[in-house]
């Protein structure tokens, strides 16, 4: 069984800051990675796959980084609709499964 | 636009019953991979199951494995979820998803989600 890890718990920032999230998985993924968006009240959103791969309508300042174990989500200059707790999950091809990690939350400083 | 419609949640006894259903527009369903995804208090986000668009593979998490039965009925646009022997663990958000596989071998990243409904399993 893979397990996410992600850190840190709770960021703190500013609007216009950069936010730099981590996801450590137990073992190599490759880069059957994603990364999530969850703000109160709503489901999550898909903001990357494959570690790197924007999704549909996915602003330019979310990015993905990282193979294997580490993962890395930057967010350039902090919008107030950004602050919300982002979720890394990895799939594996077989067994058909997948985990996610148990999220970090990003609100103002 | 996707659009994903859950119902069915409810408040159920331990060892009871639910069906959850999940209604689909705006995309081709019929060829589509579809998943149940929940979210609880004690574990955060958890895949539960994914059906392939033919229902020929369907796939379950070690935790629910027995106890839920996945189905689709493409007619009608819509994915069940078929809950027996509920435990108190099992309450929680149930989100209807869908995802982008070519496969259709099991469950990838979850592109859209419904709202979810909500389980609540409790004596």
């Amino acid at each position: 069984e893979i397990v996410l890890t992600q850190s840190p718990a709770t960021l703190s920032l500013s609007p216009g800051e950069r936010a730099t999230l981590s996801c450590r998985a137990s073992q190599s993924v490759g880069t059957f990675l994603a990364w999530y968006q969850q703000r109160p009240g709503q489901a999550p959103r898909l903001l990357i796959f494959d570690a790197s791969t924007r999704a549909t309508g996915i602003p330019a300042r979310f990015s993905g980084s990282g193979s294997g174990t580490d993962f890395t989500l930057t967010i350039n200059s902090l919008e107030p609709e950004d602050f919300a707790v982002y979720y890394c999950q990895q799939r594996t091809n077989w067994p058909p499964w997948v985990s996610f990690g148990p999220g970090t939350k990003v609100d103002v400083k | 636009e996707v659009r994903l419609v859950e119902s069915g949640g409810g408040l159920v006894e331990p060892g009871g019953s639910l069906r959850l259903a999940c209604v689909a527009s705006g995309f081709s369903f019929s060829t589509s991979q579809m998943n149940w995804v929940r979210q609880t208090p004690g574990k955060g986000l958890e895949w539960v199951s994914s059906i392939s668009w033919s229902s020929s593979f369907k796939s379950y998490a070690d935790s629910v494995k027995g106890r839920l039965t996945i189905s689709r009925d493409n007619s009608k646009n819509s994915v069940s979820l078929h809950m027996y022997g509920l435990r108190v663990e099992d309450s929680g958000l149930y989100f209807c998803a869908k995802d982008e596989s070519t496969s259709q071998l099991g469950p990838e990243y979850f592109h859209h989600w419904g709202q979810g409904t909500l389980v609540t399993v409790s004596s």
